[in-house]
């Protein structure tokens, strides 16, 4: 089945700064990969996504980046504010039939004003 | 008003017990899902249910046995509860059972067995 590597587990910048979310899955026929984010005592919430006829997709200060070759995404936040201190999931599947999203574990991103 | 709605959002319990979580969703949905998210926040599917019918079960213990009384009804009922159940249960929805759909999710369950 697909697995999705998620890297870091944890990120700290500075209010401003960019942050960038990278994951990496491993069956070549995932072509949906969305990124999710959970606040605090709240469930995952879908903020952006890309199917794989797509190589990057930017809504306003986020976007993603795919390279089918590397069998890689990533997400990038950029002038980081404090309420994007989150945790974010990268998920990657088929897309089709009874297939299911798998998620990668994680990464808490802390923003510090 | 609620997309997801689960109750309770926190369920503490002794070992050996038997409870059990609601979740409806008002979004017209077909599709509905259980999730478990472990102490390392890791997300991992339980159930899928299309329209009232079962189409995943992933190698959950038959402890855990979901119920779908019709499409906006997902109620997951847990017997002889063991510690290692202790997690975060999330119900969701999305559209359509193809896993390129948008997940709705609910705001948790925090089960915590003693």
């Amino acid at each position: 089945g697909e697995n999705v590597e998620q890297h870091p587990s944890t990120l700290s910048v500075q209010e401003g700064d960019s942050a960038v979310i990278k994951c990496t899955y491993s069956d070549s026929a995932s072509n949906y990969f969305p990124w999710y984010k959970q606040e605090l005592g709240k469930g995952p919430q879908l903020i952006i996504d890309i199917r794989s006829n797509v190589g990057e997709k930017k809504d306003q200060r986020i976007a993603v980046t795919l390279n089918k070759t590397a069998k890689h995404f990533s997400l990038h936040i950029t002038e980081t504010q404090p309420e994007d201190s989150a945790v974010y999931f990268c998920a990657a599947s088929i897309g089709s039939g009874y297939s299911t999203l798998t998620f990668g574990k994680g990464t808490m991103l802390l923003v510090s004003p | 008003d609620t997309a997801v709605s689960q109750t309770p959002k926190y369920l503490v319990t002794q070992m050996g017990n038997d409870k059990s979580i609601k979740c409806e969703q008002n979004l017209g949905h077909d599709t509905m899902y259980w999730y478990k998210q472990d102490s390392k926040k890791f997300l991992k599917i339980m159930f899928s249910y299309n329209n009232k019918e079962l189409i995943i079960n992933e190698t959950v213990p038959n402890r855990f046995s979901p119920k779908s009384p019709d499409k906006a009804h997902l109620n997951l009922h847990i017997n002889s509860l063991e510690l290692g159940d202790s997690a975060v249960y999330f119900c969701a929805s999305s559209l359509r059972r193809t896993a390129n759909e948008k997940l709705f999710f609910g705001s948790g369950t925090q089960l915590s067995v003693l």
